[in-house]
């Protein structure tokens, strides 16, 4: 079965980091990217940026520099998403997509909600 | 402030007709393809449409997407009560070379 499973809720404290995973099964893993989006509560879709899964190059949007980390495990077919020193308003569901061609994400994560709270 | 402009709702009753525009600029909309996303309450985006018209299988072909110009439009025709949803446009932006999203479309079936 095509998919990608992401890992459980976390709750965290500010400045504490998190590592969120990504595994994909039912494809080749490395013949697409995986890309990264944010959606704080009550709001849209963002962005985030992507990793080439072939070469594990990551790129990352503006406003997700410095403490976001895009990496992959291609021996089990996972990618990760880490998050440093967090901060409140990095509250949000995070989703791991799989894009076909360029901003065409045809399979999604189920989400993984990060909690940030003291 | 999304870059991609879409109403923050539409209505409209069972059976009929609904469009949502999406409206861009010459870097984005106007020179890379739209996608369209429908996300449930409650989970994860669905993938509805793909280079700008194109419905992967699974799709009924009761959503149609368009574009013209720097807009994209998503049609949903004979709506039905589980359509309510929030529905996004996504495409790629070549001036800040970032994926950009509308800010959502919450569809209301009266």
């Amino acid at each position: 079965q095509v998919q990608l499973v992401q890992s459980g809720s976390e709750l965290q404290k500010p400045g504490a980091s998190v590592k969120v995973s990504c595994k994909a099964s039912g494809y080749s893993f490395t013949a697409h990217s995986i890309n990264w989006l944010r959606q704080a509560p009550g709001q849209g879709l963002e962005w985030m940026g992507w990793i080439t899964t072939g070469t594990g190059n990551p790129t990352y949007a503006q406003g997700f520099t410095g403490r976001f980390v895009f990496s992959l495990d291609t021996s089990i077919s996972t990618a990760y998403l880490q998050i440093d020193s967090l901060k409140a308003e990095d509250t949000a569901v995070y989703y791991c997509t799989r894009d076909l061609t360029t901003i065409n994400f045809d399979l999604w994560g189920q989400g993984t909600l990060v909690t940030v709270s003291s | 402030q999304s870059v991609l402009t879409q109403p923050p709702s539409v209505s409209a009753a069972p059976g009929q007709k609904v469009t949502i525009s999406c409206s861009g600029s010459s870097s984005n909309i106007g020179d890379y393809f739209v996608s369209w996303y429908q996300q449930l309450p409650g989970t994860a985006p669905k993938r509805l449409i793909y280079d700008d018209n194109k419905r992967p299988s699974g799709i009924p072909d009761r959503f149609s997407g368009s574009k013209s110009g720097t807009s994209a439009t998503l049609g949903i025709t004979g709506l039905q009560t589980g359509d309510e949803a929030d529905y996004y446009c996504a495409t790629w932006d070549g001036t800040v070379s970032a994926g950009v999203f509308g800010g959502g479309t919450k569809l209301t079936v009266l």
